[in-house]
């Protein structure tokens, strides 16, 4: 088992552009789900999928912000026209679906900066 | 409004020294609190997790307390080494998907 990886681990991109990042959940994890962070803060809940179904999403998750996880596994966070201050560390953590407590494992995360 | 508030916001210590971090929540309904390790630039990582009857749990030299009466958590660090500096996050869920999270107490530990 590798855990939930995240691709790319850095993204720095100009204002205005989109960007796309990836988790790939621990496997058999039918959980997943989008953080963001900044700087000095704790991570702020984005979306939640259970299989490939969109449970959940934050008001933080304006339109210019979309996710999908088309077959269940790896999903993908998308934002669009993106603005300084999109600039943050995005977290994919996954959960798996036998147990009450839903423990979250976490990826390292991607670190998008916007110039 | 759920809220998860840490103290101290930061915090330095002398390596071999112990150490106790705090967390007070408004979370409802309460399911369950999580204490996490963050090292800078990585993922958050459980160190223990406790639901409403737990009132401790220990991972190692870390040992969490519980008074869901009180609404606090204490996170305890015992002979404290250059490896925990880090950022610690206390959690509270509410169910299967909400989590509050509180800002970190970011730890130094000194040689």
């Amino acid at each position: 088992d590798t855990g939930v990886s995240q691709d790319p681990r850095h993204k720095i991109t100009k204002r205005g552009q989109n960007v796309t990042f990836r988790c790939d959940p621990i496997s058999e994890h039918n959980r997943l789900y989008w953080y963001r962070q900044t700087l000095g803060q704790g991570p702020e809940f984005l979306t939640y999928f259970q299989n490939e179904a969109q449970l959940e999403k934050s008001r933080l998750l304006s339109d210019r912000f979309s996710a999908e996880r088309p077959k269940g596994s790896f999903s993908t966070l998308e934002i669009q026209r993106t603005e300084q201050g999109d600039s943050a560390m995005y977290l994919c953590a996954s959960s798996p679906p036998t147990g009450g407590l839903y423990e979250q494992y976490f990826g390292p995360g991607t670190r998008l900066t916007v110039t | 409004k759920n809220q998860v508030e840490q103290s101290p916001q930061s915090l330095i210590i002398l390596e071999g020294k112990n150490c106790t971090l705090q967390c007070n929540y408004t979370v409802s309904p309460f399911s369950n609190l999580r204490w996490y390790k963050q090292d800078t630039g990585r993922g958050p990582v459980s160190l223990t997790i406790m639901t409403f009857s737990e009132n401790t749990k220990s991972n190692g030299r870390y040992t969490a307390t519980l008074d869901a009466d009180t609404k606090q958590s204490s996170l305890h660090i015992t002979a404290s080494q250059l490896s925990d500096s880090a950022s610690y996050i206390c959690v509270v869920s509410a169910g299967y998907s909400t989590l509050t999270f509180g800002k970190g107490t970011m730890l130094l530990v000194s040689p």
